[in-house]
């Protein structure tokens, strides 16, 4: 099992580009989570899904986008990029429920200058 | 709301000692579970223990422990016997309320070992 991937791991953007970060997990969890984490922070929810076509915004969607059509693929959408969108984002995913962790994928540091 | 407090932003240890890194919590959910993540400077998120609100045991994983004190809503991880690998960041997250295992995280301690 690859676990959970992420593409690219780094990236430059200028404001207002637009890019999209890919996660992909190979264990057939329902859960999936975007996470921010800024420097010298802990880990933000942006967006989370509990199943393929569902979404719903954590605690800091304003900026993002996300899609579910698969249970394998989350990606997240930034439009308009800002400095303020400058971090590190990390893709998780879980099993349902109970002690299971969640699993990160290795992150995608986000450069907007 | 939820939240996860972590008073100390740096601790130090000498190498072999055990050390502990404070969590505490706020919730009014009988259930919830409580977690602890290392992160090295390579950046990636390790898992390293897990409370569940209802456990009467302390969790142990090897050299990692829990101090569970539920009345007093603190999750305190105790590292014993610390190597220097231990350096990095650990962070206390709290697993949200039931259906969607959201994580709430708290804003870390960086953990130094020194020779």
């Amino acid at each position: 099992n690859a676990g959970v991937t992420q593409t690219p791991k780094f990236r430059i953007l200028k404001i207002g580009q637009s890019m999209t970060l890919q996660c992909a997990q190979d264990m057939n969890h329902n859960y999936m989570y975007w996470y921010r984490q800024d420097p010298g922070m802990g880990l933000k929810l942006i967006y989370y899904s509990v199943g393929a076509g569902i979404t719903d915004k954590g605690e800091v969607p304003n900026g993002y986008n996300v899609s579910r059509s698969t249970t394998e693929d989350f990606p997240l959408r930034l439009e308009l990029a800002a400095p303020s969108q400058t971090s590190v984002y990390f893709c998780a995913s879980t099993g349902r429920g109970g002690r299971e962790t969640q699993y990160f994928g290795p992150g995608t540091r986000l450069l907007v200058l | 709301a939820q939240k996860i407090t972590q008073t100390q932003p740096g601790m130090f240890v000498q190498e072999k000692e055990a050390v502990t890194l404070d969590c505490t919590y706020d919730t009014s959910d009988p259930s919830y579970g409580l977690f602890w993540y290392k992160q090295p400077s390579s950046g990636e998120m390790i898992f390293l223990i897990y409370q569940g609100s209802y456990d009467q045991q302390n969790a142990t994983e090897g050299r990692y422990s829990l101090n569970f004190q539920k009345a007093r809503k603190s999750a305190n991880l105790v590292i014993s016997a610390s190597q220097l690998g231990d350096s990095a960041m650990y962070f206390c997250a709290m697993r949200e309320g039931p259906g969607t295992d959201k994580l709430i995280f708290g804003t870390g301690t960086r953990l130094q070992v020194f020779p």
